[in-house]
C-alpha cells in the first residue's frame, strides 16, 4: 500500500496564478482532511471531508476549495495564489474504525512558493 | 487562546538522556490524545495513541493524561540521535468528532 500520496511535492507560482494540489489515498478511509503547515503555528486544517460527497470548512478557508472526487481522491484548488498561502500543505485520511478511529495518515506533503 | 498550547522548543539534549515533552488544553471534551512524530521535510506520523487518562507505554516512549489539569506528556527514555524530530500532540473529543487539535510542536535535537 502507498498510503496516502500527494502532488506536486514543490511548486513554485506568482501572485494570482491558480494550482491544484492532488492527494489520494489506498486505505479505503472515509474522511479526508488538507492542512497547510507554517513555522510556529503548527497543522491548520483548510478543508475536510467526513465522507464522500461532503465536505467542510476548517480554520483557515479563505483562498481554498476543496473537490472529493470519489473515496480515494481529495483535492485542494487554489484559484488566485497569494504569497500569505506560501506553505507546506499536507493531506491526511482517517479511518474511523476500530481502536486508534481517530488517528489520521499523513501524505509526505507540496512544498508551495508564491512569489 | 489557542485550544492547544505546545512550548516549540528548540529542546537540545544529549544521547541516553530522558526528553520530557508536554502540552495542555482548554477544551475538558478531548477524550483522544496522540503524539505525532515529524521528520524533516516529512509528513507526520503517528507515535503514541491514548483514550482518557492515564498511562501508555511503548518501548522507549510514555505517554501521560491528566484530564483533571487537561495536561498531557510525552517521556522519550534513552534517547537516540535518531529521535530528532519535532513531536506534535494532537486531541479530539467523541468518536464521532471527525477533527483533530494539534500543538504547535516541539522541535527536539539529541547531540551523538
Amino acid at each position: 500500500n502507498a498510503g496516502v500520496t500527494q502532488t506536486p511535492k514543490f511548486q513554485v507560482l506568482k501572485t494570482g496564478q491558480s494550482m491544484t494540489l492532488q492527494c489520494a489515498q489506498d486505505m479505503n478511509h472515509n474522511s479526508m482532511y488538507w492542512y497547510r503547515q507554517d513555522p510556529g503555528m503548527g497543522l491548520r486544517l483548510i478543508y475536510y471531508s467526513a465522507s464522500e460527497g461532503t465536505t467542510d470548512k476548517g480554520e483557515v478557508p479563505n483562498g481554498y476549495n476543496v473537490s472529493r472526487l470519489n473515496k480515494r481522491e481529495f483535492s485542494l484548488r487554489l484559484e488566485s495564489a497569494a504569497p500569505s498561502q506560501t506553505s507546506v500543505y499536507f493531506c491526511a485520511s482517517r479511518t474511523g474504525v476500530g481502536l486508534a478511529h481517530n488517528e489520521q495518515f499523513f501524505g509526505p506533503g507540496t512544498r508551495l512558493t508564491v512569489l | 487562546q489557542k485550544e492547544v498550547e505546545q512550548d516549540p522548543g528548540p529542546l537540545s539534549v544529549p544521547e541516553g538522556a530522558i526528553v520530557s515533552l508536554n502540552c495542555t488544553y482548554s477544551n475538558s471534551a478531548f477524550q483522544y490524545f496522540m503524539w505525532y512524530r515529524q521528520y524533516s521535510r516529512k509528513g507526520p506520523e503517528l507515535l503514541m495513541y491514548t483514550y482518557s487518562s492515564g498511562n501508555k507505554e511503548d518501548g522507549r516512549f510514555t505517554a501521560q493524561v491528566d484530564k483533571s489539569s487537561k495536561y498531557i506528556s510525552l517521556f522519550i527514555r534513552d534517547s537516540q540521535p535518531s529521535d530528532s524530530a519535532t513531536y506534535l500532540c494532537a486531541m479530539s473529543a467523541g468518536s464521532n468528532d471527525y477533527k483533530l487539535s494539534f500543538g504547535a510542536g516541539t522541535t527536539v535535537t539529541v547531540r551523538a
